[in-house]
């Protein structure tokens, strides 16, 4: 049982361009979380997906961030119209059940320039 | 609110016990995490507690839990150079869907 896998590890963007970043959750699971880890700060919860729903929005910046967890395929955090700090580490993690052990992807860390 | 506060460093030599504290705000939160970050990696999840427990010993690991207080600590024992990390304490507060609250995390660094 692979874990959750996210792609790509590094990413660099130059400003005003997009960013996808994706997440497959560990299988059998069905609720997927996005953080975002700043430089040197602990991480910060973005969004809360089960399949084809956005359950929690509530960390997600108002404009130009967007995410979706399909049907098939894997979860899809998109970035527009990067700016410089949007560079961080962003974080997926995946669950069987909600309030239960969260198990995390290695990340991808975005750079933009 | 929802809050979790850490010390942001701490240094110790080999072979001794670190320990590693943390505070929460949120007395509903039902399970309290300790995750290890090393540089560049994701997070590793070390051990949890639920709130209803004091104490849990996991090998080298001791997680001791003040619920009067909102305080959670990490003890380490035999501390050894690859403990050298970044650990994060973390809670979900009841009713939020399971997301997590991280505190800022602890860098620990372990001296031969």
């Amino acid at each position: 049982n692979a874990g959750v896998m996210q792609n790509p590890r590094h990413l660099v963007r130059r400003r005003g361009q997009e960013a996808r970043l994706r997440c497959s959750p560990m299988k059998g699971h069905s609720h997927v979380y996005w953080y975002r880890q700043l430089p040197e700060e602990g991480l910060k919860f973005m969004v809360y997906l089960q399949k084809e729903n956005i359950i929690d929005e509530s960390g997600m910046p108002k404009e130009r961030f967007s995410a979706e967890f399909p049907k098939e395929g894997p979860s899809i955090l998109r970035i527009q119209q990067v700016v410089r700090g949007d560079s961080a580490a962003y974080f997926c993690a995946s669950s069987p059940y909600q309030n239960t052990e969260a198990f995390f992807g290695q990340g991808t860390r975005l750079t933009v320039v | 609110g929802e809050d979790v506060e850490q010390s942001l460093f701490l240094s110790v030599r080999e072979g001794d016990s670190s320990v590693i504290n943390c505070t929460y705000t949120d007395s509903s939160s039902t399970y309290l995490y300790w995750y290890k970050q090393e540089p560049g990696a994701g997070l590793q999840l070390l051990t949890y507690i639920f709130s209803n427990m004091d104490m849990k010993q996991d090998q080298r690991l001791t997680v001791l839990l003040n619920k009067k207080d909102k305080h959670l600590s990490l003890r380490i024992a035999d501390t050894q150079t690859g403990d050298s990390a970044i650990y994060f304490c973390a809670e979900i507060p009841y009713n939020q869907g399971g997301k997590l609250i991280f505190g800022q995390g602890t860098e620990l660094s372990v001296k031969p």
